[in-house]
């Protein structure tokens, strides 16, 4: 059963530092891999989704990396601002993808960036 | 404008009752997602439809039931066998093309009183 994980489950920092939040998961096998990010009582939005087959991918100051060979993948944010302060969660899509759809969520990083 | 709205966004429920909450999409999807999401805990899958009149059950379906009879649509009821409704709720809806990106509503919180 695939379980994810992310560490820490709360982070503080102050404005203008570039921050790194990690995922893991225990099942290598993934098709591919999604940053969320979700702000109090709101839905989710959709950050990046990388491939299997891919390292890394990018959008503005945010870019995600993935290792699959070591079930890791980390969110950089660069330049952090008090508006980036939200949860952070990464899902997992299993690995056989044709038609199994399902993703596995981790419980997600608070992030606060203080002014 | 294109996306996915859920309908009400707060809804009491008294025990015993059944209710149901609304989820459309028109971007077109195939594949339409209930989550529940309870404080300290990860998103868990409820129910989900990879098409019109098929659904399957996620991890913890007892106590729900859903319908797809239209691709915008995929409604989820609360009924009375479920034993702790209180939570917030989300619907999601996905292409089925190779990138599968999920894109998530704006959610319910569900009150039992």
């Amino acid at each position: 059963k695939q379980e994810v994980t992310q560490i820490p489950a709360a982070l503080s920092v102050p404005e203008g530092e570039n921050l790194v939040l990690n995922c893991s998961f225990t099942d290598s096998a993934i098709y591919n891999l999604q940053w969320f990010r979700q702000d109090p009582g709101k839905g989710l939005t959709s950050l990046l989704l990388i491939q299997s087959s891919q390292r890394e991918q990018t959008s503005g100051r945010l870019n995600a990396s993935l290792d699959k060979s070591s079930g890791r993948s980390t969110l950089y944010i660069a330049a952090s601002q008090p508006g980036d302060s939200a949860t952070y969660l990464c899902a997992v899509r299993r690995g056989s993808g044709g038609s199994n759809y399902k993703l596995t969520f981790g419980k997600g990083t608070l992030l606060t960036v203080n002014p | 404008d294109g996306g996915i709205t859920q309908s009400p966004k707060y809804l009491f429920r008294k025990e015993g009752q059944n209710v149901t909450l609304s989820c459309e999409q028109n971007l077109n999807h195939d594949a339409m997602y209930w989550y529940r999401q309870d404080p300290g805990q990860g998103l868990r899958l409820i129910y989900y439809s990879q098409i019109v009149n098929d659904f399957q059950k996620g991890d913890i379906a007892e106590g729900y039931s859903v319908s797809r009879e239209k691709k915008e649509s995929f409604p989820l009821t609360v009924t009375s066998a479920q034993k702790n409704p209180t939570a917030f709720y989300l619907c999601a809806s996905a292409g089925t093309g190779r990138s599968n990106e999920q894109f998530f509503g704006p959610g319910t919180r569900l009150t039992v009183l």
